[in-house]
């Protein structure tokens, strides 16, 4: 595996259930990503982590829980969705989190919440 | 705050014809600029970066973009236009926002090519 892989590529839910969104880089960065890209809004930064801290939590719902147990994995832990949180949630990695940093993505899960 | 503003949400050209595809920023400090192309299904794929190391950036499969300063711009180019070139096209600026960096994008800009 190289780059950026995100687990599964596709989810439905219903709005009682409990998921888990699962993203992997194999590049050796330090700093991960989670983004929401809705249909007609541009793309928003959720949560992002550095050395398996995190460092932004950019107002997100309690609904939607992070976890990064080491630096090469990142989870999104998801309970009591809605149906307005159905999106392709984007995973992205760089090297630091420090600006000029490129970031890159994975393929993204999307995510239908019934 | 930093801020980028793409023209046009969606443009069609012809095949063969040149693509331009704009990207306006705000920036209070030298800004970090990207292009980001993502294909149907997919996530998003770096196209090219500015760094300030040159105005003239060239990118991936033909793609260049110009900084320029005196119009806080930061469009796209590619001389002649492929098929395979359809694709949502992203401007975005890297911002340091309290202990992280983030990229800000633009909406986005849809790109169809015809025959």
């Amino acid at each position: 595996e190289t780059g950026v892989t995100q687990t599964p590529r596709h989810l439905v839910m219903g709005m009682t259930n409990k998921k888990s969104l699962k993203c992997e880089q194999h590049l050796g960065h330090n700093a991960m990503y989670w983004y929401k890209q809705s249909a007609k809004k541009p793309l928003e930064l959720m949560f992002v982590y550095s050395l398996e801290e995190r460092v932004e939590n950019n107002s997100v719902p309690s609904r939607f829980s992070p976890e990064c147990p080491n630096s090469s994995h990142l989870f999104l832990h998801l309970h009591t969705l809605q149906p307005e949180d159905s999106a392709l949630y984007l995973c992205a990695s760089s090297q630091e989190s420090v600006r000029g940093d490129t970031q890159y993505f994975g393929p993204g899960t999307r995510l239908t919440v019934l | 705050a930093q801020s980028v503003t793409q023209l046009g949400s969606h443009v069609s050209v012809s095949e063969g014809a040149l693509v331009l595809l704009r990207c306006n920023y705000s920036s209070s400090v030298p800004p970090y600029l990207f292009w980001y192309v993502q294909y149907p299904n997919q996530g998003l794929q770096l196209l090219l970066k500015y760094t300030s190391a040159a105005t003239l950036v060239k990118g991936i499969n033909g793609f260049e973009a110009e900084f320029k300063k005196s119009e806080t711009s930061f469009h796209l180019t590619k001389p002649s236009a492929h098929m395979s070139d359809a694709a949502e096209y992203f401007c975005a600026v890297s911002v340091f926002h309290g202990t992280a960096s983030k990229l800000t994008f633009g909406t986005g800009t849809r790109l169809q090519v015809t025959l």
